[in-house]
């Protein structure tokens, strides 16, 4: 049973358009955070959200924490092939080192 | 400052072999855990080490798998007898502190295992 799912799983897009991936879950999350992973590397830390409505910017990309805490959004305006790659979202519950994680979203953006 | 690295970037191996992978951190970083992710999946805990402890092997599948760190830096994850249902990226972080309050997870470039 996935507790995080992520949708889409996959996405392809032009560049210049904008798009929105999801994170859901029925369980609460003291903190979530989303990742971008390239190929042949490891997850690289995008944004750490822990309060409920929490938004936040970073450059292009905007990261919502629901109300509840149950959920995620991760969106990206005016998308550039450099944002290609696989984007991984991840809730922290009792500890913060046992994290939850979704299976992903591959985001794939053509020139 | 050099980021956390993995020996080796690739390995092959029969089943039924013993295989070690390495994980140097981050200096001065005294958490460290190891993940293992399969193709088209999420990481997946594997265990977590507070200096030279593992606090967490709940995440470790079998006894075939073990992992040490014995002088609270470089870990690295043993596995013997090795099935084919192993292959997978182990990937290895680290962070300041493995306790509350937002941790910070810095992965390596993973080390791609391929059981034959």
């Amino acid at each position: 049973t996935q507790l995080l799912e992520q949708s889409p799983q996959f996405l392809s897009i032009q560049e210049g358009e904008n798009l929105t991936v999801y994170c859901n879950s029925s369980s609460v999350f003291s903190s979530l955070q989303w990742y971008r992973q390239e190929p042949g590397e490891g997850p690289v830390l995008l944004v750490t959200v822990v309060t409920g409505g929490e938004v936040k910017k970073l450059k292009r990309l905007t990261f919502q924490f629901g109300d509840a805490r149950k959920d995620s959004s991760l969106h990206i305006t005016a998308a550039q092939t450099g944002d290609t790659g696989l984007y991984l979202c991840a809730g922290a519950r009792d500890s913060n080192y046992q994290l939850i994680w979704g299976a992903g979203t591959k985001l794939i953006i053509k020139p | 400052g050099a980021g956390v690295s993995q020996t080796p970037s690739n390995k092959v191996t029969e089943k039924g072999k013993y295989v070690e992978l390495r994980c140097d951190p981050i200096s001065g970083h005294t958490a460290l855990y190891w993940y293992r992710q399969s193709l088209g999946q999420g990481p997946e805990f594997l265990i977590y080490f507070q200096g030279t402890g593992a606090a967490d092997d709940s995440g470790l599948p079998n006894d075939r798998f073990f992992a040490v760190r014995p002088e609270g830096s470089v870990s690295t994850l043993k596995i013997q007898r090795t099935e084919r249902g192993d292959s997978a990226v182990y990937l290895c972080a680290s962070s300041l502190s493995g306790l509350a309050g937002g941790v910070v997870l810095n992965f390596g470039p993973g080390t791609r295992l391929l059981v034959l």
